[in-house]
């Protein structure tokens, strides 16, 4: 059975720094691309960040730039996201799915709330 | 980037009624197409693959159609538990984006 289940999240004040995990089963990680995708309270879907299975290729929405680092460790079978710099505006669930063309599993979400 | 331009953003209908969703594309997108289903608290589904592919599982009653810039999402008879938002979502190598969604009520 594929697992996705995310961790790391809490509250945090505005500038602070939180890394979020999502750990991976049930599935050959190492073959696929993987994705965060967030949803601020009462909002729409959002999506954040995506890594190639390799690394190789990473690519981030416009909002978080210069703030949020994606990664892997194929190893752990797990991806993460180091979110810096943060703001109220990126309060929100974070959900990892798992990525291509296509998200046939997501995690159950972890919530991020950035306020002083 | 490229936007994707969801309507409407609401929806009420009566149970057996026919419901369609539409999502346009800024620009050309194939069939890198997908539709989810949202119920509060919870994660999203997929529904449909590449613009009309069914997902495993999900009943027959939900289809798409479409290519290019322009797609629908239907319901052919709307049950109770259908009470969702619903998203579609746009893949283009590893870079995506979603409607502004559907948030599809009981009338």
């Amino acid at each position: 059975e594929v697992q996705l289940v995310e961790s790391g999240g809490g509250l945090v004040k505005p500038g602070g720094s939180l890394r979020l995990s999502c750990a991976a089963s049930g599935f050959t990680f190492s073959t696929y691309s993987m994705n965060w995708v967030r949803q601020a309270p009462g909002k729409g879907l959002e999506w954040v960040s995506s890594i190639s299975s390799s690394s190789t290729y990473i690519y981030n929405a416009d909002s978080v730039k210069g703030r949020f680092t994606i990664s892997r460790d194929n190893a752990k079978n797990s991806l993460y996201l180091q979110m810096n710099s943060l703001r109220a505006e990126d309060t929100a669930v974070y959900y990892c799915a798992r990525g291509g063309s296509y998200s046939n599993y997501w995690g159950q979400g972890t919530l991020v709330t950035v306020s002083s | 980037d490229i936007q994707m331009t969801q309507s409407p953003s609401s929806l009420s209908a009566c149970v057996g009624d026919r419901v369609t969703i539409t999502c346009q594309a800024s620009q050309d997108i194939s069939n890198y197409l997908n539709w989810y289903q949202q119920k509060p608290g919870k994660a999203p589904k997929l529904l449909i693959y590449d613009a009309s592919k069914l997902e495993t599982g999900v009943p027959s009653r939900f289809s798409g159609s479409g290519s290019g810039t322009d797609f629908t999402f239907t319901i052919s008879s709307l049950q109770p538990e259908d009470i969702a938002t619903y998203y579609c979502q746009q893949y283009d190598n590893l870079l995506y984006s979603f409607g502004q969604g559907t948030k599809l009520e009981i009338k």
